[in-house]
Formats: C-alpha cells, structure tokens, sequence
C-alpha cells in the first residue's frame, strides 16, 4: 500500500530565507507524486507533480521539488519565502496519475517578519 | 479559470439529521472524488467516481453515508444519520485523465 510522510507538523522560516519541506513516500512501484499548497478556508491547489523524466521539477509560485529514488523522497524547495507563502502544505502520491491520491498529514508553514 | 463548486460552503445541524453536499466538477471532467478532512486523520479517501460509475467506496461508512453522480455536471455526498464525528471539511475534487485533480474550496461540517 501506499502511504506519504511528512516529518515535520510545522515549520518556521524569516521572510526571504530558504525553504525545504520535507516527505517520504512508501510505494513499490514508480510513484506519481505531488505536492499541494492549501491556504486558510481554501481548497487544495496543485504546486508541482512528478510523474517521470527529470527528477527536480518546478511548480508554480517558484517552488521546486527534487524526487530522489534512493531515499524515497520527494522534498519541496523554495529559494526565498515570501510572507504570502504561509499555507499548509500536503505531500500527496498515486499509483497512476489519474488515481486517487494518497496524502500526508500536512506540513504548517508559518512565515516570520 | 474553471472551478470546482462546491455548496454549501458551512453547514452546521444537529446529530440525526441529513446532510447533503453537492459538488459541481470541472466541465469535461470525467472522474469526480470525495476526501474529509480531520485535524486527527488528514486528508482521507471517500470515494471517487469515472464516468458517473463509482470506483472506490472503501473509505466511506456504508451505513451512513451514500455518494451518488445523478449526472455528468453534479456529485452528491449523504449523511443520514448525521453523528458529531463526521464534523470534518468535505472536499471534492475533479479530474481530467490523467491529469491531476482540481479541488473544490470545500463544505465545512458541524454536527452539533
């Protein structure tokens, strides 16, 4: 079965610093993951996916993830946060691109002056 | 840009009574899901559907809640009777094959 971690419930960083969330997929095959930012009241908006070819993949919004086999990961990266980037944020893995996903619990971001 | 509508956005009744959310997909989409969401279990698997036809129930309490796609423009999710553990945010989201899903701003449960 599939299932996704995210080690950390929530996460503090100064506006303008860098930014990696972390998650950990469980899957044996070739996963199809994505990475979903969800703001207060809002529904689940789509960052990035990675369904195959190069394994760093850029998303909206100046966010970047790096798939990495080896470790089972799938972390998402940002070079500078803005104060408008304070969201939740979900990790979430497929078996097919089309199917239903499986997410982690969540990541809390909260941005700091 | 097309959306996923969801009504009613908040709804608040009391234990026993039905609930019904409605969930308007993207136009064109053929597959149409259901996720509650909890502070304790995240983002969980309801059901979802293709074509109308569902696929997966297994996340769904049979005994109370029904998922229904009377056509191609309108998902339904039932509670009768509704419990205080089914306060939760309902989501739908649409997609088109196999393109990632497109998610509704959600209903928002109480059960009092």
């Amino acid at each position: 079965a599939q299932s996704v971690t995210q080690p950390d419930i929530h996460i503090t960083v100064s506006e303008g610093a860098s930014l990696e969330l972390r998650c950990n997929y469980s899957y044996g095959a070739t996963p199809y993951l994505f990475w979903y930012v969800q703001s207060p009241g809002q529904g689940l908006q789509l960052l990035l996916k990675y369904f195959s070819g190069d394994t760093l993949v850029q998303g909206i919004k100046g966010f970047e993830a790096e798939f990495k086999r080896s470790q089972s990961s799938f972390n998402l990266r940002k070079p500078s946060v803005h104060w408008s980037d304070a969201a939740e944020y979900f990790c979430a893995v497929g078996r097919r691109p089309g199917y239903a996903l499986n997410f982690g619990k969540g990541t809390s971001l909260l941005v700091t002056p | 840009d097309a959306r996923v509508t969801q009504t009613p956005r908040h709804k608040v009744t009391e234990m026993g009574q039905e609930v019904t959310m409605r969930c308007q997909p993207i136009l064109g989409h053929n597959t149409v899901f259901w996720y509650r969401q909890t502070m304790m279990q995240g983002l969980e698997l309801l059901a979802y559907f293709r074509n109308r036809a569902p696929l997966d129930d297994s996340g769904m309490p049979k005994d109370r809640f029904s998922a229904e796609m009377p056509d191609a423009t309108l998902a339904t999710l039932k509670i009768q009777p509704s419990e205080p553990r089914d306060s939760a945010v309902y989501f739908c989201a649409s997609r088109d094959g196999e393109q990632p899903q497109h998610f509704g701003d959600g209903t928002r449960l109480s059960i009092l």
